[in-house]
């Protein structure tokens, strides 16, 4: 079955620096997803990416998606501590809505 | 604010006993998704439904897990017997599927579950 995996598994960084998480696929993905677990919580989706290349914004983080659809990656630009959590890359096909969650990257922020 | 809801929030069984765990999905949604998390397996895919017929539930153990969805506002994962192994939360999921281009999931807040 697909697989995705994601790095690192964890990362800690001083309030204000940034922080990047990397998915990684070994077969060319249609699309991928990604997710936010807060502490305590539930995955909360964040952005869907489609085109091989693809780059999003949503303020602080930018999602990208490789020229060759097998790997992602989201970055936060000067991170806060409302940037806690974990966050998935999810992959699926077209025509299957099945998501194949990659394995987290459990971010800390050091005040 | 539509959202997933779960019942129940916690719970706490002896090894043995049934756990029926209810999911109520976003109205309109027509895929409903189960997974299991754990901090060693990560977030797995346990089953999943499309317009209430199960399209794969390749992920659940058969032999004492099934997953139902009697009506379209109810979803439920039963365990028979249940296992201390089976502890974890277990999330559902609703999305509206390939009807629009998104596919977004949708999670409920998860039931926590803890066999002693």
């Amino acid at each position: 079955g697909q697989q995705v995996m994601q790095i690192p598994q964890y990362q800690h960084v001083q309030e204000g620096e940034d922080f990047t998480t990397y998915c990684n696929s070994s077969t060319t993905l249609s699309n991928i997803q990604w997710y936010k677990q807060r502490p305590g919580g539930h995955p909360v989706f964040l952005i869907q990416l489609v085109k091989s290349g693809e780059v999003k914004k949503q303020k602080r983080l930018t999602f990208q998606f490789g020229e060759a659809k097998k790997n992602s990656s989201l970055h936060i630009t000067a991170t806060q501590t409302t940037d806690v959590g974990t966050y998935f890359c999810a992959a699926s096909n077209f025509g299957n809505e099945k998501l194949t969650f990659g394995t987290g990257t459990r971010l800390t922020i050091i005040p | 604010d539509a959202r997933v809801t779960q019942t129940p929030r916690h719970k706490v069984t002896e090894m043995g006993q049934e756990v029926t765990m209810r999911c109520q999905p976003i109205l309109g949604h027509n895929t409903v998704f189960w997974y299991r998390q754990t901090m060693m397996q990560g977030l797995e895919l346990l089953a999943y439904f499309r317009n209430r017929a199960p399209l794969d539930d390749s992920g659940m153990p058969k032999d004492r897990f099934s997953a139902e969805m009697p009506d379209a506002t109810l979803a439920t994962l039963k365990i028979q017997p249940s296992e201390p192994r089976d502890s974890a939360v277990y999330f559902c999921a609703s999305g509206p599927g390939w009807v629009s281009s998104y596919n977004e999931q949708f999670f409920g807040p998860g039931t926590r579950l803890t066999v002693l």
